[in-house]
């Protein structure tokens, strides 16, 4: 079985840029996670989706974040514009569904901003 | 508000030795609990989990978690470790019931293990 698969590995960006990460999950994981992985630090949630309705993304900084999962698969998160603070990895999780199911992880997507 | 303690930032241990690396989380109901690794440049691993039952839990790689719920601790233990081991070790929690499976996870603790 094919695991959770994120695009690009890293990124290097100036600050004011744009960028866009991906993922794919497992096939037939309902339910979608974006966390954000500053260094020292675990992950935060940023944004969770089941199938292609948001559940949670209160965590999520939406003047420069967005994430779409327009056909309930593949999901896209976008920075625009970048700040230093943005640095960071951010991990793509997937799960069957929500409820006492395991999130199974991407490698991340590193990113820097300079 | 849940949060998830890890008082330990950096454990180093020598190869065969035990480990127990500590967690203590803050939740009102009986919490979801879990224990990640993290290898340089992977993703994170689940290592083992409690949801409910026997308080002690066995997980992948010889390791074991006991959830104490006098101390709101969930620590975890391994009774020899080998140099593959050394990683970044993540405690979580998640909701009870109405479970949206949102973890919350801790700062981390690094291992590193000498030969």
């Amino acid at each position: 079985e094919a695991g959770v698969a994120q695009s690009p590995r890293y990124k290097i960006i100036e600050k004011r840029q744009s960028v866009a990460f991906w993922c794919n999950p497992i096939s037939g994981h309902a339910t979608l996670y974006w966390y954000q992985q500053i260094l020292g630090q675990g992950p935060k949630l940023l944004i969770q989706f089941q199938n292609n309705g948001v559940v949670d993304d209160s965590q999520l900084p939406k003047d420069r974040f967005s994430a779409e999962r327009l056909k309930g698969v593949d999901s896209t998160l976008k920075i625009q514009p970048a700040k230093l603070e943005d640095s960071a990895v951010y991990l793509c999780a997937s799960s069957l569904d929500t409820d006492l199911t395991d999130q199974f992880f991407g490698p991340g997507t590193r990113l820097t901003v300079l | 508000a849940q949060s998830v303690t890890q008082p330990d930032i950096h454990i180093t241990v020598s190869e065969g030795a035990s480990l127990e690396l500590r967690c203590n989380y803050s939740y009102g109901a009986t919490p979801y609990l879990f224990w990640y690794v993290q290898s340089p440049g992977q993703g994170l691993q689940l290592l083992l989990k409690y949801f409910s039952g026997d308080t002690l839990v066995q997980g992948i790689k010889g390791f074991e978690a006991e959830f104490k719920r006098s101390q709101s601790s969930f620590n975890l233990r391994k009774p020899s470790v080998h140099w593959s081991d050394a990683a970044e070790y993540f405690c979580a929690v998640s909701h009870g019931s109405g479970n949206t499976g949102k973890l919350i996870f801790g700062q981390g603790t690094t291992l590193q293990v000498k030969p």
